[in-house]
């Protein structure tokens, strides 16, 4: 079974600043996929960010980097340069098996990052 | 990217009847995925729906409370049934392409 832990239901940044949002995981699958959502007040899930399990690099796209310490396994976000529509809730989530479409993922509780002016 | 459609993307609906979910992907996927969001609650995963094959519920999900179809590789449905107040949440649909996975809009549900 896997699990997801996000310990930080709230977190606040300052505009401009960096903000690392924390995320472990525990499986016992040799492979497996981390993933990033954000959800805005809207409801939509969007798609943030990847990590393999095999990945050697951490994950960049943007502003976002994925900090991936497969040894204290956890995934851990880094949002650069905050900007105010950075505020949402914040979910990862994992797979096992990393290029498989046919397992669900698994969720955290999610933490929700307000942005400050 | 994937593009997932779901309608209706809200509805309010009187207790006891059954409001049915309908999610279109832009291109043929293997599994689909039917996840449910309580209020301010994280996503739980329903049910995997497989094309040709009945859909493969969690634990706590029943398929008399909320059936689900998949006609094809890029369509599927999910029904909540004789609804209650309880199950008023976010109802997403989802599906993966290579290692992304992608979700639909989602369906807001109030039961009164």
């Amino acid at each position: 079974a896997q699990k997801i832990t996000q310990t930080q239901p709230g977190m606040f940044v300052q505009e401009k600043e960096a903000v690392t949002l924390d995320c472990t995981y525990d499986t016992s699958d040799q492979s497996y996929g981390l993933f990033w959502y954000k959800q805005p007040s809207s409801g939509e899930m969007i798609f943030l960010i990847y990590q393999g399990s095999y990945d050697e690099q951490n994950a960049t796209e943007g502003r976002y980097s994925l900090n991936f310490q497969k040894a204290r396994k956890s995934a851990n976000l880094v949002i650069s340069a905050s900007q105010l529509g950075d505020s949402a809730m914040y979910f990862c989530a994992m797979r096992g098996t990393v290029n498989s479409g046919n397992t669900p993922l698994v969720f955290g509780k999610g933490t929700r990052l307000s942005v400050i002016a | 990217s994937a593009v997932i459609s779901q309608k209706p993307s809200r509805d309010i609906c009187q207790r006891g009847t059954s409001l049915t979910i309908q999610c279109q992907v832009d291109s043929q996927v293997t599994m689909m995925f039917w996840y449910r969001q309580q209020p301010g609650q994280s996503l739980t995963l329903i049910a995997t729906a497989n094309q040709g094959s009945e859909a493969t519920y969690e634990s706590g999900f029943v398929i008399d409370k909320f059936p689900i179809s998949r006609p094809n590789l890029t369509f599927s449905t999910l029904t909540v049934s004789n609804m209650s107040p309880e199950d008023s949440s976010i109802y997403l649909c989802s599906a993966c392409r290579g290692h992304e996975q992608y979700f639909g809009p989602g369906t807001r549900l109030t039961v009164t």
